[in-house]
């Protein structure tokens, strides 16, 4: 079945940092993709997302591009911030059949000052 | 999370006590969700609904009932609370882009 796998954490980094976070996806036919980000105390918010194969998805300086041919989707940003600290969440919806969303288990990042 | 509304936020129980979380979205969507969130296991999908009228189980359906009378309404019931869903509970619905938007959350305890 569908299934989702990102990098165990928690992930420590200093600020301006450069972030990476792994996901990889299995999946039959064409999914979109997704990373979303939950604060602490707060529920989880759409970061940013793909739909379709060599689209890059953007946003607040995070990046990730859809990579069919090594089925990832990467999440990176040059230079992270304090208020980066954050859980995050690669997730995937298959195209044909949308009753559930593949949620990986999540990353935890802190970022020191 | 514009558009999708839980209640209550927090809530305690007693062991054995029933209660119902509501979830409410005013963006016409049709499928809905309850996914329940504890620490290390991230999400996992209670049930689920393709349209009013309609319900199905997810991966942890145990324990919990639902009901989509109204298109807009996704209540979740506990029955006889255990302290096994203590949790926090995420309602979501789903655009026609296939993007997921999320309720803020509702905090759970049964003592």
């Amino acid at each position: 079945g569908d299934s989702v796998t990102q990098m165990e954490g928690p992930v420590t980094l200093s600020e301006e940092a450069f972030l990476t976070i792994n996901c990889t996806y299995t999946a039959t036919g064409y999914p979109s993709l997704f990373w979303y980000v939950q604060y602490p105390g707060e529920g989880l918010q759409l970061l940013l997302k793909a739909t379709k194969a060599d689209d890059k998805g953007s946003n607040k300086g995070f990046e990730a591009t859809y990579r069919k041919e090594t089925t990832s989707f990467h999440l990176e940003k040059g230079s992270v911030q304090v208020s980066d600290s954050a859980v995050y969440f690669c997730a995937l919806s298959a195209g044909s059949s949308a009753s559930k969303i593949i949620f990986g288990s999540g990353t935890r990042l802190s970022i020191r000052p | 999370n514009a558009g999708v509304t839980q209640t209550p936020k927090f809530r305690v129980l007693k062991t054995g006590q029933s209660m119902t979380l509501l979830c409410a979205q005013d963006m016409n969507h049709e499928y809905m969700y309850w996914y329940r969130q504890d620490p290390g296991m991230g999400l996992r999908l209670i049930h689920y609904s393709v349209g009013e009228g309609t319900t199905a189980k997810g991966e942890v359906p145990d324990g919990y009932n639902v009901s989509r009378l109204k298109k807009q309404n996704f209540l979740l019931g506990l029955e006889s609370a255990a302290p096994s869903q203590t949790s926090v509970y995420f309602c979501a619905s789903l655009t026609s882009g296939n993007t997921i938007y999320f309720g803020e959350g509702s905090w759970l305890t049964v003592v």
